[in-house]
């Protein structure tokens, strides 16, 4: 069964940190590129960030570039995302999602989802 | 930063074709990716590529198009089950940043 499961979310202060994981089964992880995507309470999609299958390369929401760093272990097949410094109105959950591709061809169709994690930055 | 234009709400009488737009400048160069996501649940993919592809158990009353600027998800025969918010996203070739649009809730009535 192709899955991810999420882990890490929670309660964290205004400039506080926080590491979100994603452990993948089912399908051959090492292949496919991986995102990050958020969704605040009630409101759309954000995407986050992207990882390359071998990782050598990363994209980054200009929102969070600088602060959140994604990264993976092929081995453990398993997507991380640190977050830092993080803000009130970062409160969302967070999905990791598997891209269609090694390299986001396609234009970024994500085809296996998590199943969200709640990160509430608050006082 | 670029972005991608949906209407926020439509509404479609059960049994009816519905189309959901989504609209910018991106889309000229690459192409789009709908999701319907339910309250509750993860985002599920339903149209992608350059072929509007169905993934398997995706119903074939949805459908996909393009032209230009505008992307489009189609949905003929809407059923009760299809009442959700839809997302289009695509990816912007001169940053390789994703961007998602603003999202639309379907009613179906």
């Amino acid at each position: 069964q192709v899955q991810l499961v999420q882990s890490g979310g929670g309660v964290v202060q205004p400039g506080g940190s926080l590491r979100l994981s994603c452990v993948a089964s089912g399908f051959n992880f090492r292949s496919f590129g991986m995102h990050w995507v958020r969704q605040a309470p009630g409101k759309g999609l954000e995407w986050v960030a992207f990882i390359r299958s071998d990782g050598t390369q990363k994209y980054y929401a200009d929102s969070v570039k600088g602060r959140f760093t994604i990264s993976r272990d092929n081995l453990k097949k398993t997507l991380y995302l640190d977050l830092k410094r993080l803000r009130a109105d970062e409160t969302a959950t967070y999905y990791c999602a598997k891209d269609l591709g090694a390299t986001m061809v396609g234009g970024g169709a994500f085809d296996v989802w998590g199943q969200g994690i709640l990160v509430s930055v608050s006082p | 930063s670029y972005e991608l234009t949906q209407d926020p709400a439509v509404s479609v009488a059960m049994g009816q074709t519905v189309k959901i737009t989504c609209q910018g400048d991106i889309l000229r160069g690459d192409f789009a990716s709908w999701y319907q996501q339910k309250p509750g649940q993860a985002p599920l993919l339903v149209i992608h590529g350059r072929k509007h592809n169905r993934p398997s158990g995706i119903p074939d009353r949805f459908s996909g198009s393009s032209s230009g600027d505008t992307a489009s998800l189609t949905i003929t025969g809407a059923q009760a089950e299809d009442e959700a918010d839809y997302y289009c996203n695509c990816r912007d070739g001169s940053s390789n940043h994703v961007v998602f649009g603003g999202g639309t809730k379907l009613t179906v009535l």
